[in-house]
């Protein structure tokens, strides 16, 4: 079955410091994997997914992501953090290789201390 | 319209009552997706609907909750009977056909069952 984990409930990071939220996978086939933030009190926000190709990928507001295959991990990453990215962040993969269904997994908390 | 839509944003029933939640998708998203986030916690899926197929409903929690969707529009989440375990937040999500398209979340629908 596919599912992905979030070793860290939460990560606490001081503004202008790199930050890491980590994601690992379990998928049979190719992996297809996407990272979502929640920002208080607001649905769920695309942020970038990884399908093929390079391994780096890029997104919204500055974050990026490291497909690792052999270490099964997607973390997303940020060089400076601000204090307006603190939210819950969450990682996500298909259901199936139909990929229109998600599981996600149980987020992190990151907290950007100013 | 631009993004999902939901309503209400915030429901207050007493329990017993019976609930009724809508989503409005983005035209043209053949996906669509019911959530439920308890407070401080992950997502979990209750149903997901795509064009005409049969819906996926093996996330819904018991035989009180339900789920409708008239063709690729608005679909509503009914709740029967509602108990205090049912208070949280209902999360709409809809995408584009294709294997993994992002899910486009609306801002959800703050249930409280006093």
């Amino acid at each position: 079955a596919q599912s992905v984990a979030q070793p860290e409930d939460q990560v606490n990071v001081a503004e202008g410091n790199p930050l890491t939220v980590k994601c690992t996978y379990s998928v049979s086939g190719n992996p297809y994997l996407f990272w979502y933030v929640q920002y208080p009190n607001r649905g769920l926000q695309f942020l970038l997914k990884y399908i093929t190709g390079d391994n780096l990928v890029k997104g919204s507001y500055g974050f990026e992501a490291e497909f690792n295959k052999s270490q099964t991990s997607f973390h997303l990453k940020k060089p400076s953090a601000l204090v307006s990215d603190s939210a819950l962040y969450f990682c996500a993969v298909p259901l199936d290789n139909y990929g229109q269904n998600f599981v996600f997994g149980p987020g992190t908390r990151l907290s950007v201390l100013p | 319209g631009a993004g999902v839509s939901q309503s209400p944003s915030n429901k207050v029933t007493e329990k017993g009552k019976d609930v009724e939640l809508r989503c409005d998708p983005i035209s043209g998203h053949t996906a669509l997706y019911w959530y439920r986030q308890r407070l401080g916690q992950g997502l979990e899926f209750l149903i997901y609907f795509q064009g005409n197929s049969a819906p996926d409903k093996s996330g819904l929690p018991s035989d009180r909750f339900s789920a409708e969707r008239t063709g690729e529009s608005v679909s509503t989440l009914t709740i029967q009977r509602t108990q205090q375990e049912d208070s949280a937040v209902y999360l709409c999500a809809s995408s584009l056909q294709g294997t993994n398209t992002e899910a486009f979340f609306g801002q959800g629908t703050r249930l409280t069952v006093v």
